[in-house]
C-alpha cells in the first residue's frame, strides 16, 4: 500500500557537522513534501516544505531537496547546533491526507 | 498568532471509561485531523474532517472512536470504552487547505493515560 519510509532511524553529528535525512514515498500524484521537527514532549513544527514544482529550497541552514523521479526528499542541515537536536519526520500525502515517516531522532554533540 | 488548542492537556482514566478530547482549530481553517502518538513513536494518523462528515480515517480508527464538531469552534475526539493500549498523546490539527497543499498546524496535545 502507499507509505512514506525516512531513513536513518537515528543520527547522532558533532557540532558544526552537517546532518542529512531522507524520505521516501510511494504515491505518485504527491505534490507536497514538508519536514517537521519535535521538541521532546512538544508538539510537531513545521520546519522547511517544498512543493513539486522546484527542485530545491533552503531557509539558512536548513534546506529540502526532493527528486520526483525517484520519489524520494531529504532534508539537509548545516552547521549543526545542539539546538538542532529532536525528532524529525517527513511526510507524505496517502488518500490526500498527511502521513508521517517513523522520525529520525537527531543528536547533536556539543 | 492563532493556535489549535487542546483540551484536557492530561486525563487519566480507567480502562472502560469513555473519553471526550477536544480542540478549537484555528478559526478560518477548514480542514480538521486527529493524531495519535505513542511514547518513542511515530505520529500516526486517525481521522480527517471537512464539510461536517469524515474524510479519511486509518484503521486504527475503528468503532470506538468518534469525532463530532458540536458548533462552529470546537472539535471533539470521543473514544467510547477506552483500552490500555489507548494511551498516547493525542493531537489535534487543523490546516486552510487539503493536507495535500497545505501546512497542518498542531495543537500542543492532550495526554491520555489508561489505567
Amino acid at each position: 500500500g502507499e507509505n512514506v519510509e525516512q531513513h536513518p532511524s537515528t543520527l547522532s553529528v558533532q557540532e558544526g557537522d552537517s546532518a542529512v535525512i531522507k524520505c521516501t514515498y510511494s504515491d505518485s500524484a504527491s505534490n507536497y513534501f514538508p519536514w517537521y521537527k519535535q521538541e521532546l514532549g512538544k508538539r510537531p513544527q513545521l520546519i522547511i516544505d517544498i512543493r513539486s514544482n522546484v527542485g530545491e529550497k533552503k531557509d539558512q541552514r536548513i534546506a529540502v531537496t526532493l527528486n520526483k523521479t525517484a520519489k524520494h526528499f531529504s532534508l539537509h542541515i548545516t552547521e549543526t547546533q545542539p539546538e538542532d537536536s529532536a525528532v524529525y519526520f517527513c511526510a507524505g500525502i496517502i488518500n490526500n491526507d498527511m502521513r508521517f515517516g517513523a522520525g529520525t531522532r537527531l543528536t547533536v554533540k556539543p | 498568532e492563532p493556535e489549535v488548542t487542546q483540551t484536557p492537556s492530561h486525563q487519566v482514566t480507567q480502562m472502560g471509561q469513555e473519553v471526550i478530547l477536544r480542540c478549537v482549530p484555528i478559526s478560518n481553517h477548514l480542514y480538521f485531523y486527529w493524531y495519535r502518538q505513542i511514547l518513542g513513536q511515530k505520529v500516526e494518523f486517525l481521522v480527517s474532517f471537512y464539510n461536517n462528515e469524515i474524510s479519511e480515517k486509518s484503521e486504527i480508527f475503528d468503532d470506538q472512536f468518534s469525532v463530532e464538531r458540536p458548533d462552529g469552534s470546537n472539535f471533539t475526539l470521543k473514544i467510547r470504552s477506552t483500552k490500555l493500549e489507548d494511551s498516547a498523546m493525542y493531537f489535534c490539527a487543523s490546516s486552510l487547505l487539503t493536507g495535500n497543499t497545505g501546512e497542518l498546524f498542531f495543537g500542543e496535545g492532550s495526554r491520555l493515560t489508561v489505567l
